[in-house]
């Protein structure tokens, strides 16, 4: 079955710090991969996306995702988070219907 | 940046009234999807919409569903009789044609049933 997990429900780091949020997928195909961010009471903005090649993919904001065949995985990493980086992030797998993971937490601390 | 914009932002219906959820996609893009989110849970895919038809469905979407394009600009989602399990946020999105274009989403619509 087609599936995506996240497995960090919520994340909490202080401002200038390192961040990796994980995401691994099931999908039978080669995948598409997304990150969504969702900042309250607003929409999904896409970060950046895989659809194939290079391996490590750049996003806006400073974000960048390296997809990982052999794991499964496709991590969500900005070496320096800002505060207003806190919001909701969504890793998705799919073409026509995605399918979403539940989301990881993102608050940072001053 | 050309955007995917819903309305209203929030609707309140009394449980069994028929809600109509408006959505004008990017203007070039050729597919439509409807996602939903329940308070607390994951985004959920209904349904996405080529050419004037159903390309796929979920098992959510059901009889009480139904989506249309009406004119060159809209797509709307029609909940026919709503129960208070409809509660949640519905999301539009649009993407443009081929297969890897990513899927824009607008801000979306809470819908609360009473």
């Amino acid at each position: 079955a087609q599936s995506v997990t996240q497995p960090d429900i919520h994340i909490t780091v202080s401002e200038g710090a390192s961040l990796e949020l994980r995401c691994n997928y099931s999908y039978g195909a080669t995948p598409y991969l997304f990150w969504y961010v969702q900042s309250p009471g607003q929409g999904l903005q896409l970060l950046l996306k895989y659809f194939s090649g290079d391996t490590l993919v750049q996003g806006i904001k400073g974000f960048e995702a390296e997809f990982k065949r052999s794991q499964s995985s496709f991590n969500l990493r900005k070496p320096s988070v800002h505060w207003s980086d806190a919001a909701e992030y969504f890793c998705a797998v799919g073409a026509r219907k995605l399918i979403f993971g539940t989301g990881t937490r993102l608050q940072v601390f001053p | 940046e050309p955007e995917v914009t819903q309305t209203p932002s929030h609707q309140v219906t009394q449980m069994g009234q028929e809600v109509i959820l408006r959505c004008v996609p990017i203007s070039n893009h050729l597919y439509f999807y409807w996602y939903r989110q329940i308070l607390g849970q994951k985004v959920e895919f209904l349904v996405s919409f080529y050419n004037n038809e159903i390309s796929e469905k979920s098992e959510i979407f059901d009889d009480q569903f139904s989506v249309e394009r009406p004119d060159g600009s809209n797509f709307t989602l029609k909940i026919r009789s709503t129960k208070l399990e409809d509660s949640a946020m519905y999301f539009c999105a649009s993407s443009g044609p081929g297969s890897n274009q990513p899927q824009h989403f607008g801000d979306g619509t809470r819908l609360s049933i009473l």
